[in-house]
């Protein structure tokens, strides 16, 4: 089992530029999640789906937009990437019920210039 | 809105020492409470955890201990050894959203 696979690992845009970064598990997992991580501020919430066909904004949703494609994918996309979105992206997925823990993808390093 | 604290952001120690962190959360509706390890480089893994109804949970050498009353929560890692050096975040879960600690940076001095 691959766990929680993310595309691409690395990544740089213009300012303007739109991307979209992939995201996809094999655990049946009915929760997916987008995490930011910036130095010194941990893991910030941008997004997630509690089950197939559900969206929420979490924390730091501005700038970004997601879709829950199936159960297994769960996709982040910027529609004009801004300097301050250069981050380490996290998808992420867990058991549904809020007694589980996350297991990560690799994560994708975004430099926006 | 919710937070969690985390102190320290850098701890060294020697190996073989003990290290401890700590971590204060302030959503009440909090009931699980993560703590993940991140290599350089590489993603958070979930190393150990803990559910509201229990106070104190161990795993060979790393423990964790919670206060639902003072919403404080700590890992105790023992017998320190170079490859725990890593940072380490705690987190605090409500429904489905987990909100993380900033992470501490941990060295382990050979």
């Amino acid at each position: 089992n691959a766990g929680v696979t993310q595309t691409p690992k690395f990544q740089v845009l213009k300012t303007g530029q739109s991307m979209t970064l992939q995201c996809a598990q094999d655990m049946n997992h009915n929760s997916m999640y987008w995490y930011r991580q910036d130095p010194g501020m941990g893991l910030r919430l941008i997004y997630y789906s509690a089950s197939e066909g559900t969206t929420d904004k979490g924390e730091v949703p501005n700038g970004y937009n997601v879709s829950r494609l199936n159960k297994r994918e769960f996709s982040l996309r910027l529609e004009s990437a801004a300097p301050s979105q250069t981050s380490v992206y996290f998808c992420a997925s867990s058991e549904e019920g809020g007694n589980y823990g996350y297991t990560f993808g690799s994560g994708t390093r975004l430099t926006v210039v | 809105g919710e937070n969690v604290e985390q102190h320290p952001s850098t701890l060294s120690v020697q190996e073989g020492d003990s290290a401890v962190i700590k971590c204060t959360y302030s959503d009440s509706a909090s009931n699980y409470f993560p703590w993940y390890k991140q290599e350089l480089g590489k993603r958070p893994q979930l190393i150990i955890d803990i559910r509201s109804n229990v106070g104190e949970k161990k795993d060979q050498r790393i423990a964790v201990t919670l206060n639902k009353t003072a919403k404080h929560f700590s890992l105790h890692i023992t017998e320190t050894q170079p490859e725990d050096s890593a940072v380490y975040f705690c987190a605090a879960r409500g429904g489905f959203k987990t909100i993380f600690g900033a992470g501490t940076r941990l060295f382990v001095k050979a």
